[in-house]
């Protein structure tokens, strides 16, 4: 699998654009950028995918450079519940048994 | 709403018992559900893959006899702690992915204390 490369921890401000970068250098053709988060003593929850495009929905944008060796994951309105550890993980999407690897992530926190 | 189910969310044991964590897909049937460990201020750390019909495959360290898994029908696992010890203590996960390799979903996550 890929390895990535998150910044330890990012604070940002309630209502401000949250951007979280992700190094992927090592990236496959057939693996996607997935993000999920963790909110304290919560199971993590999926936020977005995607392949080369970039993405959006109702929870966040994600920005994939051309080369696809990096990514951003952008909170458009940062709220205090958006705070969590924010994950970057490369896989395969095409198995229903592919399992994820988890690095230690972006602590995000939130402040008013 | 939730897709994927864990129970209990939190349980209290002696050392030396055993305890059983419950995993349930409620939208979709799965065939492969995952199960993994977090000590305080860490990463999720994969244990093991919950294969359905199947034994279960396990990550190199996790001891098989130890943490047992059952994985009966396409929409539940079990994962049972024998034997606990204090180390035993952690935040237990599952997860399962939506057929057709979407995105996997997890579980609420169980907090195991053993005293």
């Amino acid at each position: 699998d890929a390895k990535t490369t998150q910044p330890t921890s990012m604070d940002c401000a309630e209502g401000r654009a949250a951007n979280l970068p992700c190094n992927h250098s090592t990236i496959s053709g057939n693996e996607y950028v997935y993000w999920y988060r963790q909110i304290h003593s919560q199971g993590p929850q999926y936020i977005i995918h995607g392949l080369k495009n970039n993405e959006t929905n109702e929870m966040a944008s994600l920005i994939i450079t051309e080369d696809r060796k990096s990514s951003t994951l952008i909170l458009p309105h940062a709220t205090l519940r958006d705070t969590a550890v924010y994950y970057c993980i490369v896989r395969v999407a095409s198995s229903n048994d592919y399992k994820l690897s988890f690095g230690a992530g972006t602590t995000v926190t939130v402040r008013a | 709403g939730a897709v994927v189910s864990q129970h209990p969310s939190w349980v209290i044991c002696k050392s030396g018992t055993s305890v059983k964590i419950e995993c349930r897909s409620l939208d979709f049937q799965a065939t492969t559900m995952f199960w993994y460990r977090q000590f305080p201020k860490q990463s999720l750390m994969l244990m093991a893959t919950s294969n359905e019909g199947s034994k279960a495959t396990y990550e190199q360290g996790v001891e098989k006899d130890k943490f047992l898994i059952n994985h009966a029908s396409l929409t539940l696992s079990t994962l049972t702690v024998t034997s606990a010890h204090p180390e035993d203590s952690s935040f237990y996960i599952c997860s399962a992915n939506r057929p057709g390799g979407g995105e996997a979903f997890f579980g609420q996550g169980t907090r195991l204390t053993v005293v």
